[in-house]
C-alpha cells in the first residue's frame, strides 16, 4: 500500500534561513505527490504536485519540492523563510484504488519561525 | 466567493446527541470527500462521493452517514455522537475521480463533544 513518512513533527527555523521539510513516500506504482500547507484554524491549501512531469517542482510562496526516484522522497524547500510561513505542512500521495484517486497524507510537520 | 463552504465552523453538543455538518463547493467539480482531523492533526478520509455516487467508504462507523443531495453539496449526519468523534471535520472536492488534481478544502468544522 502506498504511504507517506513525514520526518519531525516539528521543526523551527529562524527568519532567514533555509526550509528544508522531509518527506518519504512507498510507492508500488509512480506515484503523484502533493504538499500541502495548513495555517492555523484554517483548510488545507495546495502548495505544489508532482504528478510524473519536471522532477523540480516550484509552487506558491517561494516553496519547491524535488522528486528523487533513487531515495523515494519528495523533500520540500525554501531557500529564505519568513514569519507568514508558520504552519503546518502536510506532504500526501495518491493513486488508483479502483476507479478513484486516493489522497493520503503524512502525520504532518509544524514548522516555526523564529525572528 | 468561497470555493468550498463548510457550516458551521464550531459545533458544540453533548454525548448521545445527532447532529449534521453542511458542505457546499461552487467549482463545478464532480468528486467531493469528507476527512477526520484527529487532536494530533492526523488527516484520514472517511468518504468520497461522485456526481451523487458514493465511491470511498473508509472503516467509519455507521453512526456517520454522508448524503450527497446533488454533486455540489456533501453533508455529513453523525448519530448518538461520542466523545471520540471529537475532531475537525475537512470537507473537499476534486475535479473527478480519476484525474489526479488537486483537492479543494473548506475551512473546517470543529467538532466538541462533550
Amino acid at each position: 500500500a502506498q504511504s507517506v513518512t513525514q520526518l519531525g513533527s516539528h521543526v523551527s527555523v529562524s527568519e532567514g534561513a533555509l526550509v528544508l521539510l522531509r518527506c518519504n513516500y512507498s510507492s508500488s506504482v509512480p506515484p503523484y505527490l502533493f504538499w500541502y500547507v495548513q495555517y492555523p484554524n484554517q483548510g488545507l491549501q495546495l502548495l505544489l504536485k508532482y504528478t510524473s512531469a519536471a522532477t523540480l517542482v516550484k509552487g506558491i510562496n517561494g516553496f519547491e519540492a524535488e522528486f528523487k526516484k533513487s531515495e523515494t522522497s519528495f523533500h520540500l524547500t525554501k531557500p529564505s523563510a519568513h514569519m507568514s510561513d508558520a504552519a503546518e505542512y502536510f506532504c500526501a500521495v495518491s493513486w488508483l484504488v479502483g476507479a478513484t484517486n486516493k489522497l493520503i497524507f503524512g502525520t504532518g510537520t509544524l514548522l516555526a519561525v523564529q525572528p | 466567493d468561497t470555493a468550498v463552504s463548510q457550516t458551521p465552523k464550531y459545533l458544540v453538543t453533548q454525548m448521545g446527541n445527532d447532529k449534521s455538518i453542511k458542505c457546499e463547493q461552487n467549482l463545478g467539480h464532480d468528486t467531493m470527500y469528507w476527512y477526520k482531523q484527529d487532536s494530533k492533526k492526523f488527516l484520514k478520509i472517511m468518504f468520497s462521493y461522485n456526481n451523487k455516487e458514493l465511491i470511498i467508504n473508509e472503516t467509519v462507523p455507521n453512526r456517520f452517514s454522508p448524503k450527497s443531495p446533488d454533486k455540489a453539496h456533501l453533508n455529513l449526519h453523525i448519530n448518538s455522537l461520542e466523545l471520540g468523534d471529537s475532531a475537525v471535520y475537512f470537507c473537499a472536492s476534486s475535479q473527478d475521480r480519476v484525474s489526479v488534481s488537486e483537492q479543494y478544502f473548506g475551512p473546517g468544522t470543529r467538532l466538541t463533544v462533550t
